[in-house]
């Protein structure tokens, strides 16, 4: 079975500083794929960031980056620079080479601060 | 273009009342996808369609819970003699294809809520 946990229900941060979100995860596959997943107030979920499993390489995306760590499980994402529009639920999620679904972790809430 | 869209936004029902709730792909999305989101959880998957077959069906809770797909377009999730239990968001999505390679673009969900 997969699972996907996130420990910290909620984080605060200040404007255009920097702000990890951790994420660790559990699999028996070496064949998967890691997203993190925003959910603003509208309900709208958006994919922020995917990570292959098989790629050493951290992924990025523009002011968000993530640190994988196979051998620990470990997922976390970085937003640099935040801003107002970053707030949200932030989901981190997990699927396996093969599969259809995505097995999600509950969520963090961040907020940014002006 | 535009995006995944469902309906209704809200819906308040009775407990033991049936429900339908409907999602509208992304045009030539011929992967569909229903996820259930219960209040500060994170999102359960329910079934996945190919076209309009159901190869996943893992995820639904019940036999209360059934979905169809018309081609590769709008599909309806139904919950028949609702529970209290079944209050949640509801969540379709939508993609080119396999769920690893192609982003999944999210609908904004039916808030469900049984009294």
């Amino acid at each position: 079975a997969q699972t996907v946990t996130q420990s910290q229900p909620e984080m605060s941060v200040q404007e255009a500083e920097t702000v990890t979100l951790s994420c660790t995860y559990d699999t028996s596959e070496n064949n998967y794929y890691l997203f993190w997943y925003k959910q603003p107030p509208s309900r709208q979920m958006i994919l922020v960031i995917r990570q292959e499993a098989y790629k050493q390489q951290n992924a990025t995306e523009n002011r968000f980056s993530v640190n994988f760590q196979k051998a620990a499980k470990s997922f976390s994402l970085k937003i640099s620079d935040s801003q107002l529009g970053d707030t949200a639920m932030y989901f981190c999620a997990l699927t396996q080479g093969g599969s259809e679904k995505l097995v999600f972790g509950k969520g963090m809430k961040l907020t940014v601060n002006p | 273009g535009a995006g995944v869209s469902q309906s209704p936004s809200n819906k308040v029902t009775e407990k033991g009342k049936d429900v339908e709730l409907r999602c509208d792909p992304i045009s030539g999305h011929t992967a569909l996808y229903w996820y259930r989101q219960r209040l500060g959880q994170g999102l359960e998957f329910l079934i996945y369609f190919q076209g309009n077959s159901a190869p996943d069906k893992s995820g639904l809770p019940s036999d209360r819970f059934s979905a169809e797909r018309t081609g590769e377009s709008v599909s309806t999730l139904t919950i028949q003699r609702t529970q209290q239990e079944d209050s949640a968001v509801y969540l379709c999505a939508s993609s080119l294809g396999t769920a690893y390679i192609y982003e999944q673009y999210f609908g904004p969900g039916t808030r469900l809520t049984v009294t």
